[in-house]
């Protein structure tokens, strides 16, 4: 069975400091892959990020950094210098060939002017 | 291109009653998938449809949730009767496959009185 564990139920930041969301994984398939997805306050499921379970190498978009480590089983996100408009729940979720997306619990990120 | 489309956005409707939600997918994904968000449960995967036929459904509820993909354009959700508990938000979301990424519709919002 697969599990995404979001520790962090709410985080709260002020403007322009940087913040990260942490992702646990558990699965015990070889191939597999992780995403993150933003909801904001309007509701949509946003699509940020797929990474594959070969591919370890951390990715920067903008703002936005993700931090892959399998030794940890890991898939972190870091969002720098903060915006309001950043505020809104963050999903982890991690599918594999054997097993349908599952989503951790979200990690609802508030940003203060 | 459209994203996934979505209808009704809104329902409100009385116990008893029979629901149907509709969903379009990004055209060309073959791959369909029925989600419902509420605050206990979070996102949990309803349905999953490959190439038309549905693939996994042990998520659906009970036999007052049913659902269709007729083609590969539509796909249908109905709740026959309706009940208070079923109040949530219904998101459907389609992929190139399984493992690959899931666009979101911007989800119905069921209110069951």
């Amino acid at each position: 069975a697969q599990k995404v564990t979001q520790a962090q139920t709410e985080i709260s930041v002020v403007e322009k400091e940087d913040v990260t969301l942490d992702c646990v994984y558990e699965t015990r398939d070889t191939t597999y892959y992780l995403f993150w997805y933003k909801q904001p306050p309007s509701g949509e499921l946003v699509f940020l990020i797929r990474r594959n379970s070969f591919d370890e190498q951390n990715e920067i978009s903008g703002r936005y950094s993700w931090n892959f480590q399998k030794s940890t089983s890991s898939f972190n996100f870091t969002i720098t210098a903060s915006q309001v408009v950043d505020s809104a729940v963050y999903f982890c979720a991690l599918v594999s060939g054997y097993s349908t997306l599952t989503f951790g619990k979200g990690t609802m990120l508030l940003v203060s002017p | 291109d459209a994203g996934v489309i979505q209808s009704p956005r809104h329902e409100v409707t009385e116990m008893g009653q029979e629901v149907t939600l509709r969903c379009k997918p990004i055209s060309g994904h073959n791959s369909l998938f029925w989600y419902r968000q509420t605050m206990m449960r979070g996102l949990e995967l309803l349905i999953y449809f490959n190439n038309n036929v549905p693939i996994d459904d042990s998520g659906m509820p009970e036999d007052r949730f049913s659902a269709k993909m007729p083609n590969a354009s539509f796909s249908t959700l109905k709740i026959q009767p309706s009940e208070p508990r079923d109040s949530a938000v219904y998101f459907c979301a389609s992929s190139l496959g399984q493992t690959e990424t899931q666009y979101f519709g911007p989800g119905t919002r069921l209110l069951v009185l």
